[in-house]
């Protein structure tokens, strides 16, 4: 059973390009979420989804900042027209339905780090 | 206030030495959970324990203990005799249950450093 997917691993993009992170959730698991870590620091939530849904997007930046999570394919985080503070590792997890299996641990996958020159 | 803090920045021990890592956390829920993970250099974060709020037994797995106390709401992490391979960034998080989910609140975090 692999574990959840990231990539690309590695991410540099120029000043006023747009960045795409997918993730590919744990198989079973319908709950992705997505965390920020800048560095030297812990990670943050920024949302969390199910299949086509965003249920909390509390800790998403206002502007510039966008994620999905489609019927069919993985789960994507875009930002647009970075700044170099948006250079950071982002982290997806993934979690099976709470009701059916009784758990909340979430699985995180390897992260991506974006580079923004 | 929700938030779990760290307070030990950095800890460098030499091996062998055991060691433990603190975490406090706040809420006024009644059900929680409490995890630890790792992150080792490569930046991938390691699942190590998960811990509910209504169980306060002491953990022990292999050189790994883990020490819960809801009277002073923290959830203590002791390596014993550390190797040169511990050395990671290690995390607490505090898994609160909103919006039909559970919500991770993230430590800062605390650099160990184990010395040959």
């Amino acid at each position: 059973n692999a574990g959840v997917m990231q990539n690309p691993r590695h991410l540099v993009r120029r000043r006023g390009q747009e960045a795409r992170l997918r993730c590919s959730p744990m198989k079973g698991h319908s709950h992705v979420y997505w965390y920020r870590q800048l560095p030297e620091e812990g990670l943050k939530f920024m949302v969390y989804l199910q299949k086509e849904n965003i249920i909390d997007e509390s800790g998403m930046p206002k502007e510039r900042f966008s994620a999905e999570f489609p019927k069919e394919g993985p789960s994507i985080l875009r930002i647009q027209q970075v700044v170099r503070g948006d250079s950071a590792a982002y982290f997806c997890a993934s979690s099976p339905p709470i009701l059916l299996w009784g758990t909340d641990t979430q699985y995180f996958g390897p992260g991506t780090r974006l580079t923004v020159l | 206030a929700q938030k779990v803090t760290q307070a030990q920045t950095e800890i460098s021990v030499v091996e062998k030495e055991d060691v433990t890592l603190d975490c406090v956390y706040e809420t006024r829920d009644t059900t929680y959970y409490l995890f630890w993970y790792k992150q080792p250099p490569s930046g991938e974060l390691v699942f190590l324990i998960r811990r509910n709020s209504f169980d306060e037994q002491n953990e022990i797995s292999g050189r790994y203990s883990w020490n819960f106390q809801k009277s002073t709401s923290s959830f203590n992490f002791t390596i014993t005799a550390s190797q040169v391979v511990d050395s990671a960034v290690y995390f607490c998080a505090l898994s609160l249950y909103g919006s039909g989910t559970y919500k991770y609140i993230f430590g800062t975090g605390t650099r160990l450093k184990v010395l040959a």
